[in-house]
């Protein structure tokens, strides 16, 4: 049981390119989130599917897709990515009681 | 739209003092979670508090959700250098989120 697993867990990108994060959970929870996080600004949400075959935006979606592709796995996409779009990516998954897991995060730099 | 507050934002603390962080919600929670993030790892689930009014307690770690279950506390007893990280506190929203405070960093000096 690997719970909420993430890839990579680092990248470098320079302005303008484009990838794929990759999310997995093995919980068989229906819920899935993508949060970014900055020194000082905390936790923001980026999109969450609260079931599989949906999604929604967060707190901060501009410049993000996202594929719920079945009910394990959830991937962020950056398709021209920006210096400002440097940051630590967390997927989470959440069970019934509100509860959340993380995965262990992609430390992203773009350039 | 809902919010979650946070403080203070930083505390460096001797070993052996004690530590406490506070969070205050603009609405009414149905509950609220507390999360710890190690330095370079990731958020993970502490607690949850359900009951106005209620304290839960962890070996050196109390936890309280206020009467109106607007505002909640973690209180630390004697800090070992094992409780350095982030301390977050968090409240369900509407569609299945979580709003987080912007959390608290600890840090202690040995």
């Amino acid at each position: 049981n690997a719970g909420v697993t993430q890839t990579p867990k680092f990248q470098v990108l320079k302005t303008g390119q484009s990838m794929t994060l990759q999310c997995a959970q093995d919980m068989n929870h229906n819920s899935m989130y993508w949060y970014r996080q900055d020194p000082g600004m905390g936790l923001r949400l980026i999109y969450y599917s609260a079931s599989e075959g949906t999604t929604d935006k967060g707190e901060v979606p501009n410049g993000y897709n996202v594929s719920r592709l079945n009910k394990r796995e959830f991937s962020l996409r950056l398709e021209s990515a920006a210096p400002s779009q440097t940051s630590v990516y967390f997927c989470a998954s959440r069970r019934n009681t509100d509860t959340q897991y993380f995965g262990p995060g992609t430390r992203l730099t773009v350039l | 739209g809902q919010q979650v507050m946070q403080i203070p934002q930083y505390q460096h603390v001797q070993e052996g003092e004690d530590f406490t962080t506070y969070c205050n919600s603009s609405t009414t929670l149905s509950n609220i979670q507390w999360y710890k993030q190690r330095p370079g790892g990731h958020p993970v689930f502490l607690i949850q508090l359900v009951k106005s009014g209620e304290v839960k307690k962890q070996k050196r770690l109390t936890f309280q959700f206020g009467e109106a279950k607007k505002n909640s506390s973690l209180h630390i007893t004697a800090t070992q250098t094992t409780d350095v990280g982030t301390y977050f506190c968090a409240g369900p929203a509407y569609g299945n989120k979580l709003v987080f405070g912007a959390g608290t960093i600890l840090r202690v000096k040995s």
